[in-house]
């Protein structure tokens, strides 16, 4: 299984949207509508942002939303903000009770 | 609160063996599968492997596969990541994380820093 392909880093200004992509195999993506989303400030655990493609969890924002199309996975971040800075990863059910990551994408807040 | 509670860091030598743990509270532990992360030094995340701690049905990446054992003791809502030998590439962050959200993993655990050395 290899990880799932974000961007590196994506940018924007305070109050623009930026979407993530996460690209992965009819295996993978493609195959389920399990792919989550995860936040990481530098030095703590990640948090769960997104799960099964588009639902949030309480206490997330609703400025964070998640889509699917075919092999490919995207997270928008509308009205950015300051401490939206941070690594953002995908994840998807690849079968099997595998689980494969993305391979993470720097989040910039110009 | 529901929460995962991780064992400290630790420092080893190479070849010397480590069990690191991870404690449920807050929830029905045994009732969804815990995942074992991996973070390099400033790497991303990739995920080990994951154990159902009511039957410890487990799980493991292809990569992991006979490089480290994953358990759990339901009765004290413990799961464990455990190496025989480690090597200096096993040092690394190592999260826990349960599957009680969908197929998301929520709530993580801090993190255990294992560091090996000579």
């Amino acid at each position: 299984q290899s990880a799932l392909t974000q961007p590196a880093s994506v940018s924007g200004s305070p109050g623009q949207s930026i979407t993530i992509s996460c690209t992965g195999t009819s295996s993978d993506v493609g195959d389920y509508n399990y792919v989550s989303w995860y936040q990481q400030h530098p030095g703590k655990a990640p948090k769960l942002m997104i799960y099964d493609v588009s639902k949030r969890p309480s206490g997330v924002s609703n400025r964070f939303s998640g889509s699917k199309s075919g092999n490919t996975a995207s997270l928008t971040i509308s009205g950015l903000q300051a401490e939206d800075e941070a690594d953002y990863y995908c994840c998807s059910y690849a079968g099997g009770s595998h689980y494969v990551f993305g391979t993470g994408t720097k989040v910039t807040v110009l | 609160e529901v929460q995962l509670v991780q064992s400290g860091a630790e420092v080893k030598k190479p070849g010397e063996s480590l069990k690191i743990s991870c404690k449920g509270s807050g929830y029905s532990f045994a009732s969804y599968w815990i995942a074992w992360v991996r973070q390099m030094p400033g790497k991303g995340l990739e995920l080990m492997g994951i154990i159902y701690p009511d039957d410890s049905d487990t799980r493991y990446s292809p990569s992991f596969q006979g490089q480290v054992t994953i358990s759990a003791d339901k009765s004290i809502s413990t799961a464990y990541l455990q190496w025989s030998r480690l090597k200096a590439s096993d040092t690394a962050m190592y999260y826990c994380a349960s599957q009680a959200r969908g197929a998301g993993f929520d709530p993580w655990g801090q993190g255990t820093l294992v560091t090996v050395s000579s």
